[in-house]
């Protein structure tokens, strides 16, 4: 089955810890992203990347961190700096036709502070 | 800074009724706008896209309208069953930049 597979489905993070989460696709996108969704909030973009080994700051990077070693795999950190990381977080990646882009979503890991 | 404006509040309807949802916009000119179902504990799944130059775009229960000068797009599902029921999320897209999206509406379908 191709699609974004995330992991895990729930963690827990202790103060001061910082945790990662998983991303793999495997629907040969070159685009990545990863949202941030709150109660009653729309999504909002942590970090995107649009190639292997490149990335970009999205609306709310402060506190966590990206890696894009692989085309197939973009995990995402919470770092300790992240002073309120209680969210869902969801994984997606795209296709662009025309300049029209079309979003294909993980499951996503809710993420909770002990 | 744009902003998109979905019911806050949920839509309880009576199974077999039309829902109609709504997506108002300000400060963007959207080029593509598009329409997610997210299920409880899910991510979510693409449904539909209508460009600027398109009044309404169908497909089986579902019909959408896209208002340029109202700045304002409407989901239609006709016959609604409760298998229906879940988030459904608006998206204003533009070339270059990244999707903008709306908080959501629940829509709930009762038997």
């Amino acid at each position: 089955d191709g699609g974004i597979t995330q992991s895990p489905k729930y963690l827990f993070r202790k103060e001061g810890q910082n945790v990662t989460l998983s991303c793999e696709q495997n629907l040969n996108h070159d685009a990545m992203y990863w949202y941030r969704q709150d109660p009653g909030q729309g999504l909002r973009l942590i970090y995107y990347s649009q190639i292997v080994n490149d990335f970009q700051k999205g609306d709310i990077a402060e506190g966590y961190s990206v890696s894009r070693e692989k085309k197939e795999s973009f995990p995402l950190t919470v770092t300790s700096a992240q002073k309120n990381p209680t969210a869902f977080y969801l994984c997606a990646s795209s296709i662009n036709r025309d300049g029209e882009e079309k979003l294909f979503f993980g499951s996503g890991t809710q993420l909770s502070v002990l | 800074s744009q902003k998109i404006e979905q019911n806050s509040e949920a839509l309880n309807i009576q199974e077999g009724k039309t829902a109609t949802l709504t997506c108002n916009y300000t400060n963007y000119s959207p080029a593509y706008l598009q329409w997610y179902r997210q299920d409880p504990g899910r991510g979510p799944v693409f449904l539909l896209l209508i460009r600027e130059n398109e009044k309404e775009k169908r497909k089986e229960r579902l019909k959408v309208t896209f208002d340029t000068t109202l700045k304002q797009s409407l989901f239609h599902i006709t016959a609604s069953q409760p298998a229906d029921s879940a988030t459904y999320l608006c998206a204003l897209g533009r070339r270059g930049n990244k999707l903008v999206f709306g908080a959501g509406t629940i829509l709930r379908v009762k038997s």
